[in-house]
């Protein structure tokens, strides 16, 4: 059973760091893309940032609100995501979630939807 | 702000067939890229419910039905059920932002 489970949310000060991980078992945490995504108090779901399997380049990419500010990272070794997030803003509060891929193959395309998401972990940035 | 745009709400009787419309542009939906759309329950992480434009996953009611045209997609819900009260998501990829985008969001409403 594929399981990601958050952690390392919390309150923080304008201006503070804060460190998330995201634990990974069920698959081969290696071989997956993984993703942030999180969703401020009672608002929609926003992409963060990506990072890439090593043997992929394990490049990142992330959204213009956060570029510069937020960096994600992997331990393959440990199964693990995490999301460095400095420089913090009262506009970064919100439930930040980690999820991965699932490839879905028909008869002419395959698809790479996010299929598997933790269960999410609050942060809270405020003075 | 997103840049897939999802009217704010919809509503119907139980039994009745909804719909809901994802507008993108020529640098997501348009460019070709895909679209999957999401359900999520109050308090819980999003669940996959279409990929592909148009693909069910295994468990997923075949109430629920994905397509794509141009530069929009739509998710029609038939028989209209109480437990279908949820917010809905489509997300898709931008080619001009380099990064995944998902749609505004709509709540359904079960009357």
């Amino acid at each position: 059973e594929v399981q990601l489970v958050e952690s390392g949310g919390g309150l923080v000060k304008p201006g503070g760091s804060l460190r998330l991980s995201c634990a990974a078992s069920g698959f081969t945490f290696s071989n997956a893309w993984m993703s942030w995504v999180r969703q401020a108090p009672g608002k929609g779901l926003e992409w963060v940032g990506r990072i890439k399997s090593k043997t992929d380049g394990g490049t990142t990419d992330y959204a213009a609100p956060v570029k510069g500010r937020f960096t994600i990272s992997r331990d393959d070794s440990k199964n693990t995501l995490y999301l460095q997030m400095n420089s913090l803003k009262t506009e970064d509060t919100a439930v930040y979630y980690c999820t991965t891929r699932r490839k879905y193959c028909s008869s002419t395309s395959c698809y790479f939807p996010f299929d598997y998401w933790g269960q999410g972990t609050l942060v809270t940035v405020s003075s | 702000q997103s840049v897939l745009t999802q009217p704010p709400s919809v509503s119907g009787a139980p039994g009745q067939r909804v719909t809901i419309s994802c507008t993108g542009s020529s640098s997501n939906i348009g460019a070709g890229y895909n679209v999957h759309w999401y359900q999520q329950l109050p308090g819980t992480a999003p669940k996959l419910l279409i990929y592909g434009n148009s693909n069910r996953p295994s468990g997923v009611p075949d109430r629920f039905s994905g397509s794509k045209s141009g530069t929009s997609a739509s998710l029609a819900i038939t028989g209209l059920q109480a437990e279908d009260e949820a917010d809905y998501y489509c997300q898709s990829y931008d080619s001009s932002l380099s990064g995944y985008v998902f749609g505004t969001g709509t709540k359904v409403t079960v009357l």
